[in-house]
């Protein structure tokens, strides 16, 4: 079962910021929350992850909540190839001490002229 | 990040039959996986591919279906046996390095069953 819940689609226009929420309100304190999205027919790209603190790298910065029950995927300035779905995903303890990510329905984002 | 060549990118198979894909990467990796992507949904672990040992599968999905191989740290195999229209799907390898924390993914096997 899914552990993110996310907008089924939002919209934003090129150049602007694109803010995409996320809420895990079960995740536990070891679980870190990941962001991944899919442009059409293509593998999952990587973008970034966090367990408590804000991130920020080349791609987003992603935003915890202090109770880590919500994030923010931020892309601060979208442009028409960033149209696609986001994913936020929660990683999770699996057996022999390996993890697994469990992955939500994702946000489908179109970034408008 | 590692770099995944997964083999073959689409195959339309007959029912009943089994389709062996392929995921290569370019080093040495911790952990791959196999993933399932149904048309228009999210993606499902199908399982953890293990060297040297039997994979670790997910709740749902069987061995005898979806036997795994994994000799060495840059290779795995997956096979969807005795295929039918429902195995459809795009399937997905994907590798992580204990260090980076980060997974990355080949670019899918889009299979039909006809």
């Amino acid at each position: 079962d899914a552990k993110t819940t996310q907008p089924t689609s939002m919209d934003c226009a090129e150049g602007r910021a694109a803010n995409l929420p996320c809420n895990h309100s079960t995740i536990s304190g070891n679980e870190y929350v990941y962001w991944y999205r899919q442009i059409h027919s293509q593998g999952p790209q990587y973008i970034i992850h966090g367990l408590k603190n804000n991130e920020t790298n080349e791609m987003a910065s992603l935003i915890i909540t202090e109770d880590r029950k919500s994030s923010t995927l931020i892309l601060p300035h979208a442009t028409l190839r960033d149209t696609a779905v986001y994913y936020c995903i929660v990683r999770v303890p699996n057996a022999g001490n390996n993890r697994k990510l469990i992955w939500g329905l994702g946000t489908s984002l179109a970034v408008n002229p | 990040s590692a770099v995944i060549s997964q083999k073959p990118s689409r195959d339309i198979c007959q029912r009943g039959t089994s389709l062996t894909i392929q995921c290569q990467v370019d080093s040495q990796v911790t952990m791959m996986f196999w993933y399932r992507q149904q048309p228009g949904q999210s993606l499902t672990l199908i399982a953890t591919a293990n060297q040297g040992s039997e994979a670790t599968y997910e709740s749902g999905f069987v061995i005898d279906k979806f036997p795994i191989s994994r000799p060495n740290l840059t290779f795995s195999t997956l096979t969807v046996s005795n295929m039918s229209p429902e195995d459809s799907s795009i399937y997905l390898c994907s590798v992580g390095t204990v260090r980076n924390y980060g997974y990355t993914f080949g670019s899918g096997t889009r299979l039909t069953v006809v």
